[in-house]
């Protein structure tokens, strides 16, 4: 089945504590963004990565890294989180080059900064 | 500025009954493409239609069709004969340019079906 799929979908943790959202895709899509969602704010991307090792801010990039070493995997890094980075997050892939390609969004990941 | 604007937060619609969702947008690219999600309470992000700038008709698929007008740069989902499924957040969202694969999105809509 073709999916995008993030782990955890939950997480609580606290200030200043490390910690990486997996991301995999099984389309061989070369694209792939990650997403914050808030209310009101609809979803703003984060950063996104046009291929392996290629990757760029989009609008919200801030307290935020991302890595692409494999086409499948686009994994999301919050290196100190801070409690204004509670949000709900999404990956999402696609094929590039514009077009009628539709992103394919993962689950999501509900995160909690306390 | 904003990109993409849906200046409706919250609709609502009888059961069997048609809504537009309204979606205007902001580019000066030529080519660009539109699409319509739908996010459940579940949370998934469902994609539901696309229109590309140079396509003459406007898009449909099943109960989903897209209004485009493009002079006014508008593009609102209208879903016929609405069931209480359909009850969710509706997102537009754009992407610019030929090659680009980035999309920007509206605040949504939240569209509530009564029976």
């Amino acid at each position: 089945e073709a999916q995008v799929t993030q782990n955890p979908r939950y997480l609580i943790t606290v200030t200043g504590k490390k910690l990486t959202v997996t991301c995999s895709q099984n389309m061989n899509h070369e694209y792939m963004s990650w997403y914050r969602q808030d209310p009101g704010l609809g979803l703003r991307q984060i950063y996104y990565s046009m291929n392996v090792e290629v990757t760029d801010k989009g609008d919200v990039p801030e307290g935020y890294k991302v890595s692409r070493k494999e086409k499948r995997n686009f994994p999301l890094i919050l290196e100190s989180p801070s409690p204004n980075q509670t949000s709900l997050y999404f990956c999402a892939s696609s094929f590039s080059g514009g077009g009628p390609y539709e992103q394919y969004f993962g689950p999501g990941t509900r995160l909690t900064v306390t | 500025a904003q990109k993409i604007t849906q200046t409706q937060p919250g609709m609502f619609v009888q059961e069997k009954e048609a809504v537009t969702l309204d979606c205007t947008y902001d580019t000066s690219d030529q080519s660009y493409g539109l699409f319509w999600y739908k996010q459940p309470s579940s949370g998934e992000m469902i994609f539901l239609i696309y229109q590309g700038s140079y396509d003459e008709q406007n898009a449909t698929e099943g109960r989903y069709s897209l209004n485009f007008q493009k002079a006014r740069k508008s593009a609102n989902l209208v879903i016929s004969a609405s069931q209480l499924g359909d009850s969710a957040m509706y997102f537009c969202a754009m992407r610019e340019g030929q090659s680009s694969n980035d999309m920007r999105f509206g605040a949504g809509t939240r569209l509530t079906v009564k029976p």
